[in-house]
């Protein structure tokens, strides 16, 4: 069992706008503005889309976006693309006993 | 052009030591102040963090796995290489090196990853 907890699955038509939670606790995601997510294609490995809550490296579109409150994450994407069909994963540092925990992932599909 | 590589053994037996070897470019793990964790993925899983070792040298690991586990790096090849002990088949898994900066806490660079099998 995974440390952050994320839903299983999400659908989106084309155009439409996702959100994918990440909830942890007060000593994860909820200590610390350090949640980032990562995009994974089958077989491919992990991309960074948002860091530290809500930035987004360059070359990552703008329909990207990253929040929090409390002690859960969230990553929307909006005007979905068939490309954006992938697995997204939530990570959160934990301190500097745990240091870096992941959500179980999130099977997003474009309709 | 920063890019990182594992390399290892496609096959271990039960009980037996891993060892896998990332090797860096386009970064020195001896300063810019990089360090380089182990994340690893069994099939259809996901993702779970195992070491980091930080570019003072000092090192972390998950609590889970601590027992078994040794990160350690050679500066002057360029590499981090991480050993698990006592291989059981739940150990099948994507084994992935990632690097994060120092004092930062999100993995900007990760490598495309090695699959390992354990099995007799």
């Amino acid at each position: 069992q995974s440390a952050l907890t994320q839903p299983r699955s999400v659908s989106g038509s084309p155009g439409q706008s996702v959100t994918i939670s990440c909830t942890g606790t007060s000593s994860d995601v909820g200590g610390y503005n350090y949640v980032s997510w990562y995009q994974q294609h089958p077989g491919k490995a992990p991309k960074l889309m948002i860091y530290d809550v809500s930035k987004r490296p360059s070359g990552v579109p703008d329909r990207f976006s990253g929040s929090k409150s409390g002690n859960t994450a969230s990553l929307t994407i909006s005007g979905l693309q068939a490309e954006d069909e992938a697995d997204y994963y939530c990570c959160s540092y934990a301190g500097s006993y745990t240091f870096w925990v992941f959500g179980g992932g999130t099977k997003l599909t474009v309709l | 052009q920063v890019t990182l590589k594992e390399s290892g053994p496609v096959l271990v037996k039960p009980t037996e030591t891993l060892t896998l070897t990332c090797t860096v470019s386009g970064f020195s793990l001896s300063n810019a102040r990089m360090g380089v964790s182990w994340i690893r993925q069994p099939p259809g899983k996901a993702l779970e963090w195992l070491a980091h070792i930080f570019s003072n040298d000092e090192k972390s690991y998950s609590t889970s796995l601590k027992s078994r586990l040794t990160i350690s790096k050679d500066t002057s090849k360029s590499q981090v290489v991480l050993t698990m002990t006592n291989m059981d088949p739940v150990d099948t898994a994507t084994y992935y090196c990632a690097r994060i900066k120092d004092g930062y806490n999100y993995y900007d660079y990760w490598g495309q990853g090695t699959l390992v099998t354990v099995s007799s």
